[in-house]
């Protein structure tokens, strides 16, 4: 069983779309990472998030961290082409240590 | 800031030789690096965490003894992968840490083939 379940593993949309990719556990974050992923390099990190209800915008894409810090979801507006990538999610369980938990990832991929 | 390098990003090596991967934190001191493997398409599946100047921590099924980790340097962690055969074939990444914060940098990461 994944620690941090992360849906949708895939997503295939037409430029313009919006999505949201969702990452839940049972356990609660000291912080949550969102980081972004193009093939044959390492991810970027694109977010941090800490505070349970925070929001982060970066551009067409909003971050936010669950109240009781348990999920995190990204949400992108108007997607396209340059937005295809692997999208991770990583968790810092709350009281442990400073290894992050990772999601399985979603591969997602914005056609013209 | 925040830099973290590979060497080499590409290595070809024949079946039952060593490869030396190293990962470099360039503008910031990593007390703590991580070794991840990735195959297609998949998450990162961490190999181990390096410390500076102590053993490596492997995760478990990870084997010490053919993914051997030197943390010799706050800004120095290296990878041998010792006797490769063609199934260690896969991306290997790094990442560090920068003080004890929750934020990782990674390497762009070494696509290791063994033929």
């Amino acid at each position: 069983t994944q620690l941090l379940e992360q849906s949708p593993q895939f997503l295939s949309i037409q430029e313009g779309e919006n999505l949201t990719v969702y990452c839940n556990s049972s356990s609660v974050f000291s912080s949550l990472q969102w980081y972004r992923q193009e093939p044959g390099e390492g991810p970027v990190l694109l977010v941090t998030v800490v505070t349970g209800g925070e929001v982060k915008k970066l551009k067409r894409l909003t971050f936010q961290f669950g109240d009781a810090r348990k999920d995190s979801s990204l949400h992108i507006t108007a997607a396209q082409p340059g937005d295809t990538g692997l999208y991770l999610c990583a968790g810092y369980l709350s009281g442990g240590s400073y290894i992050p938990t990772f999601g399985r990832g979603t591969s997602l991929i914005v056609h013209p | 800031g925040a830099v973290v390098s590979q060497h080499p990003s590409r290595v070809i090596c024949k079946s039952g030789t060593s490869v030396k991967i190293e990962c470099r934190s360039l503008d910031f001191q990593a007390t703590t690096m991580f070794w991840y493997r990735q195959f297609p398409k998949q998450s990162l599946m961490l190999m181990a965490t390096s410390n500076e100047g102590s053993k490596a921590t492997y995760e478990q099924g990870v084997e010490k003894d053919k993914f051997l980790i030197n943390h010799a340097s706050l800004t120095l962690s290296t990878l041998t992968v010792t006797s490769a055969h063609p199934e260690d074939s896969s991306f290997y990444i790094c990442s560090a840490n920068r003080g004890n914060t929750y934020e990782q940098y990674f390497g762009p990461g070494t696509r290791l083939t063994v033929t």
